[in-house]
């Protein structure tokens, strides 16, 4: 079975410090992992994916993860934050078996000037 | 390349009615998946299709939803009788193929209040 776990419900910052979001996750087969972004009343975002490629997958508007195996965590970043980036966040872990795709509760990032 | 559509983009509706809600997928899109996010969680698998077969709908209450994708395309979610708790945002998600390494595209989704 697979799962993830956001670590942070909220997370709040300034305009223009890093954004750290965090993730963890469980699978019994070497996983996808994805960060999907949602804006309010927008359609689900895709911001960058993980496919057993590189470790440090670098994605759209600044975002980037690192996969660590180790530590079954794809914590997401970016340098500086920019207050269109305040949205919610969410963390999917997909196996290789079915292709089910699972999220986790999400961590909604405020962004404040 | 169009998006994935589904209509209607809000319904309300009385408890005890019923109501149904519509994908179109991406063309040649393979898999298709129908979440349900309640406000403030993260979106729960209903059903995931592969082609027009079910593969998982463990999480589905068969004994009021019911969903099925025509001819591998097209797929409608109903939902008879329904309940307060079914107060949530509906969405549709398609994906190429049949592995986990591709992106799922998702619709805009529908909103369903029920009163």
């Amino acid at each position: 079975a697979q799962s993830v776990t956001q670590l942070d419900s909220h997370v709040s910052v300034s305009e223009g410090t890093p954004v750290l979001l965090r993730c963890n996750y469980s699978s019994s087969y070497s996983p996808s992992l994805f960060w999907y972004v949602q804006h309010p009343n927008k359609g689900l975002q895709l911001l960058l994916k993980y496919t057993s490629a590189a470790t440090l997958v670098k994605g759209i508007n600044g975002f980037e993860a690192e996969f660590k195996k180790s530590e079954t965590s794809f914590h997401l970043t970016k340098p500086s934050a920019h207050m269109s980036d305040a949205a919610e966040y969410f963390c999917v872990v997909s196996d290789r078996g079915y292709s089910t795709l699972t999220f986790g509760k999400g961590t909604m990032l405020l962004v404040s000037p | 390349e169009a998006g994935v559509a589904q209509s209607p983009r809000y319904k309300i509706i009385e408890k005890r009615q019923s109501v149904a809600f519509w994908c179109n997928p991406i063309s040649g899109h393979a898999t298709l998946y129908w979440y349900q996010q309640i406000l403030g969680q993260g979106p729960k698998l209903l059903i995931q299709f592969q082609n027009n077969g079910v593969v998982d709908d463990s999480q589905l209450p068969k004994d009021r939803f019911s969903a099925e994708r025509l001819k591998g395309v097209d797929s409608t979610l109903k939902i008879q009788p329904a309940k307060l708790e079914d107060s949530a945002v509906y969405l549709c998600a398609s994906r190429k193929g049949e592995g986990a390494n591709t992106e799922a595209f998702f619709g805009q989704g529908t909103r369903l209040t029920v009163v």
